[in-house]
């Protein structure tokens, strides 16, 4: 089965520039969340969908939104970039996003803002 | 809200030596527990996880016990190896998952 495959793996943007991150998740899970990961704020949850509607939204602006497909596949958009932006995106799937449910994690994209 | 803190890194052990590093948490409900573990380079990859109290979750001759009382989830394996250098990251899930911030281990031959 294939894995959580996110795209592209690395990015270099400018500030002011807008960014679409793309996952696909593993087959048959409908669940989709979005993480930022950065050395000084760690991982910070974004949002989460469930068969296309956002069900969960962590604490980031609106220049942070989300969309997902009716095959599940998934992407995150950033508008306005900023210096602080720059930051490893994680994509994780599961099939329910129930609590009991482990998240499958993508290994990322890297976005540099210049 | 729910939120997780782990034990502040750098860890460096020397192999075979024991780990141990600690997680506690703070949730309103019963939420599951989760060690995952990044490698350079990688995403995170669940290593072991505990879904109701005094449960054990083990892997790789990793354990943790979900210990309500002491609203705790250390991360304990008895004799480390070289291979095992990686951040690792306890987290809860009641639903959304919440992270700790990572705790770096570097194991010396």
């Amino acid at each position: 089965k294939a894995g959580v495959t996110q795209t592209p793996r690395y990015l270099i943007k400018t500030r002011g520039q807008q960014v679409t991150l793309s996952c696909s998740p593993i087959s048959g899970h409908r669940s989709v969340s979005w993480y930022q990961q950065t050395p000084g704020q760690g991982l910070q949850f974004l949002f989460e969908y469930f068969s296309e509607t956002q069900r969960n939204k962590g604490n980031f602006p609106g220049r942070f939104s989300g969309r997902q497909f009716s095959n599940s596949r998934s992407e995150m958009n950033v508008s306005t970039l900023e210096l602080g932006d720059s930051a490893l995106y994680l994509c994780a799937s599961s099939p329910s996003g129930q609590v009991n449910t482990e998240a499958f994690f993508g290994q990322g994209t890297r976005l540099t803002v210049v | 809200g729910d939120s997780v803190t782990q034990m502040e890194g750098p860890v460096t052990l020397s192999e075979e030596a024991f780990l141990t590093i600690n997680c506690t948490y703070t949730a309103t409900g019963y939420p599951s527990l989760f060690w995952y573990v990044q490698y350079p380079g990688e995403g995170l990859q669940l290593l072991l996880k505990a879904t109701k109290a005094d449960d054990k979750g083990s892997n790789k001759g990793f354990e943790a016990t979900y210990r309500k009382e002491t609203t705790s989830f250390h991360l304990e394996k008895g004799s480390v190896q070289v291979s095992d250098s990686a951040v690792y990251f306890c987290a809860l899930s009641d639903p959304d998952m919440r992270f700790g911030a990572g705790t770096r281990l570097t194991v010396k031959p």
